[in-house]
C-alpha cells in the first residue's frame, strides 16, 4: 500500500539553527500538508500546498517557516531559526484530490530544539 | 475552533462493538464528515468519511443522521489495536482538516 514517508524520524537541533524536514508524498497526490503536534496537545494545521503554491496557512506558519516541492517528489518544511517552542512532532500528509478525499499521514518527525 | 463535539473518552470491551458519537449541528450541505484515529506515537490515520449516506469499509462503518447534525463511527468488533484517539472532523470546501481533541478509546481485554 502506498504511504507517505518522512525523514528523519528524529531531529535534534540547537536553538537558532535551521532545520529541513523532508516528506515524500504518495506519487499521484496533488495536495500536501504539514501539521504539528506538541507533546500532549492537539494536532495543529500549519500549511497546505497545491499546484506549487501555498493554498492556506495557519497563524503558526509565520515568516520562520517555508515549504517547497523542489523536485516533484519531495515536499519539505524549513524552519529558519528554531526556537524551543518549535519542539514537536511534525506530520506531513497528502491527498489525491483534496476536498472529499482521504488524507494520508506520515509517521512524523520528532523535532527537539535544545 | 473545532466544529464537532465528541466525548473526551470511552471504554469498550474487546471483541464488542463500539459506537463513537459526534455532534456537528452547524454542518453545511457540502461538508464532508471525516473520521481519523491516532494510535499512540503514530501519525493520524484515515478511518472513513461520508457526505450524506451511511458508509462501510474494511475498518468501520459511518452512520450519518438524517439531518446530518450527528454521526456515529461504528467499530464492529473492538480489538486492543483499536485503542486510540478518534477524531471526527468536518471538511468544508478545500479548507484543511482541523483536528479537535477527539475521543480517547480504551479497549479492555
Amino acid at each position: 500500500e502506498p504511504e507517505v514517508t518522512q525523514t528523519p524520524s528524529h531531529q535534534v537541533t540547537q536553538m537558532g539553527q535551521e532545520v529541513i524536514l523532508r516528506c515524500v508524498p504518495i506519487s499521484n497526490h496533488l495536495y500536501f500538508y504539514w501539521y504539528r503536534q506538541i507533546l500532549g496537545q492537539k494536532v495543529e494545521f500549519l500549511v497546505s500546498f497545491y499546484n506549487n503554491e501555498i493554498s492556506e496557512k495557519s497563524e503558526i506558519f509565520d515568516d520562520q517557516f517555508s515549504v517547497e516541492r523542489p523536485d516533484g517528489s519531495n515536499f519539505t518544511l524549513k524552519i529558519r531559526s528554531t526556537k524551543l517552542e518549535d519542539s514537536a512532532m511534525y506530520f506531513c500528509a497528502s491527498s489525491e484530490l483534496g476536498h472529499g478525499t482521504e488524507a494520508f499521514f506520515g509517521q512524523g518527525t520528532r523535532l527537539t530544539v535544545v | 475552533d473545532a466544529k464537532t463535539t465528541q466525548p473526551n473518552s470511552m471504554e469498550s470491551n474487546e471483541e464488542e462493538p463500539v459506537h463513537l458519537p459526534c455532534n456537528h449541528s452547524t454542518i453545511s450541505g457540502t461538508d464532508y464528515i471525516h473520521w481519523y484515529r491516532q494510535l499512540p506515537s503514530q501519525g493520524p490515520e484515515y478511518v472513513i468519511h461520508g457526505l450524506t449516506s451511511n458508509v462501510n469499509n474494511r475498518m468501520a462503518s459511518l452512520a450519518i443522521a438524517e439531518d446530518r447534525k450527528s454521526s456515529t463511527l461504528i467499530l464492529h468488533r473492538a480489538t486492543l489495536r483499536d485503542a486510540a484517539v478518534y477524531y471526527c472532523i468536518l471538511e468544508s470546501g478545500n479548507t484543511p482538516l482541523v483536528f479537535g481533541k477527539g475521543t480517547r478509546l480504551s479497549v479492555i481485554a
